[in-house]
């Protein structure tokens, strides 16, 4: 069965540099949510969309921002990148289906910055 | 949103019945109760969902009390492989809204 698609799998920048990550979701899931992990820290929600729209804000910075494109794919992007970026970022699909969200997540993107 | 509560660690030998409980407190009429399984560096998995009573599955059991105030993950017989970090969310039905981990509950599974 087709999984969510997170690209790239590692990702090497500097400071202040930018970086975008991309998220391919299960087909026919309508609904994409990005986490952020730390090391050693449990999963920070930073966005959600549904059907194209912004649906839900969590704890992410001004400088990133994120979108969900027509074929329901998405991206994070992140500008001036500090230092404190550096970690596992997670994007999960699922699809409302009358019940509680169910998440699938992607294998994340490991950002590390320089 | 209902926050979650569930202890920090357990420690289990193989071969036993874990059961980790999540406290829900504020659990609205609408919402489910998900718990995922996490091992590092990658992704969360979903490993059960219910919204009341009791539910099974080939992996584990979700046992909710009537009031759902709180719910309990057991998982019989752990193997090493189990060794992970479980997290209780609770979800409203559809909303794309804010799904918030809480601090999860690290399981150590030794012989």
């Amino acid at each position: 069965a087709a999984g969510v698609i997170q690209s790239p799998r590692h990702l090497i920048k500097e400071k202040r540099e930018t970086a975008t990550l991309k998220c391919y979701p299960i087909p026919r899931h309508d609904t994409v949510y990005w986490y952020q992990q730390g090391p050693g820290q449990d999963p920070q929600f930073l966005i959600s969309f549904y059907e194209k729209m912004q649906s839900d804000k969590g704890s992410i910075p001004d400088r990133f921002s994120a979108q969900q494109f027509s074929d329901y794919h998405s991206e994070l992007n992140m500008s001036s990148l500090e230092l404190g970026d550096s970690a596992l970022y997670f994007c999960a699909s699922a699809t409302a289906q009358g019940r509680g969200e169910k998440l699938f997540f992607g294998s994340g993107t490991q950002l590390s910055v320089l | 949103l209902a926050k979650t509560t569930q202890p920090i660690s357990m420690d289990s030998y193989e071969g036993q019945e874990v059961n980790i409980t999540c406290s829900h407190n504020n659990i609205a009429t609408n919402d489910y109760i998900t718990w995922y399984q996490q091992f590092p560096s990658q992704g969360p998995r979903f490993i059960i969902q219910g919204y009341k009573t009791k539910v099974t599955n080939e992996v584990a059991s979700l046992f909710i009390p009537a009031d759902r105030k709180s719910s309990t993950l057991s998982l019989p017989r752990v193997s090493l492989s189990d060794t992970a970090v479980y997290y209780c969310l609770v979800s409203l039905t559809g909303t794309a809204s804010k799904l918030t981990f809480g601090t999860g509950t690290r399981l150590q599974v030794t012989l």
